[in-house]
């Protein structure tokens, strides 16, 4: 069964300092693993997206990694900002062109 | 450019009533994509969508939903005769193209209850 699990479930850091998410899935045949952030009472917002090959991507202060033979991935902020208190969603694409598969997230809260 | 655009944000329907989303992809995405998300659960792909057409609906329950993504208008989820188990946030997406992991852009979703 293709499945994305996510840890932890919740989160609470102080502003400044840094975090990892985890993210472990089980979907295959594997195409793309994507990480979002949700704010409450909003859509999900791409942070990255990486493809088979690739085995880290960033974007400012987030950056992903992925082992596809292992099948895990992490997201990590640094420096994290208040804006950062949100939901990250870990996605799993089986194929180009067919329906994500997400995970249940990971509530960030950052504090100051 | 405006984003994905969904309406309405809030929804509150009886019993057996009709709740009709809509969805106005992002200028020049002809791809859409319907998901649905219950409380503490994470988002659920119901049905995907290009123009006139209905490429994978197997996300869908069989009964009482259905989608549509006509020529010209917006995307319509509409749920018939809804049930308190339909509570929920569904939320549309679009993309350009489904060669390679292209993005998809969410909308700010419409929430409905169901009284």
């Amino acid at each position: 069964k293709n499945q994305v699990e996510q840890s932890p479930q919740s989160l609470i850091i102080l502003e400044g300092k840094n975090c990892t998410l985890q993210c472990n899935y089980t979907v295959s045949p594997f195409s793309n693993l994507r990480w979002y952030k949700q704010d409450t009472g909003r859509g999900p917002v791409s942070l990255t997206i990486m493809t088979f090959s690739e085995n880290t991507k960033s974007n400012g202060r987030y950056t992903a990694t992925l082992d596809a033979d292992t099948k895990q991935s992490s997201l990590h902020i640094t420096a994290s900002q208040l804006s950062d208190s949100a939901s990250y969603i870990c996605v799993v694409s089986a194929q180009a062109g067919t329906a994500l598969i997400f995970g249940k997230g990971t509530t960030l809260s950052v504090s100051s | 450019n405006a984003g994905v655009m969904q309406n309405p944000r809030h929804l509150v329907r009886r019993r057996g009533q009709e709740a009709r989303l809509r969805c106005s992809p992002m200028k020049g995405h002809s791809h859409v994509y319907w998901y649905r998300q219950l409380p503490e659960e994470g988002l659920k792909f119901m049905v995907y969508l290009q123009k006139e057409n209905i490429i994978d609906e197997s996300g869908m329950p069989k009964e009482r939903f259905s989608a549509e993504f006509p020529k010209e208008g917006p995307s319509i989820l509409r749920i018939q005769q809804v049930v308190r188990g339909d509570s929920a946030a569904y939320f549309c997406a679009s993309s350009t193209s489904v060669r390679g992991p292209s993005d998809q852009y969410f909308g700010p979703g419409t929430r409905l209850l169901v009284l």
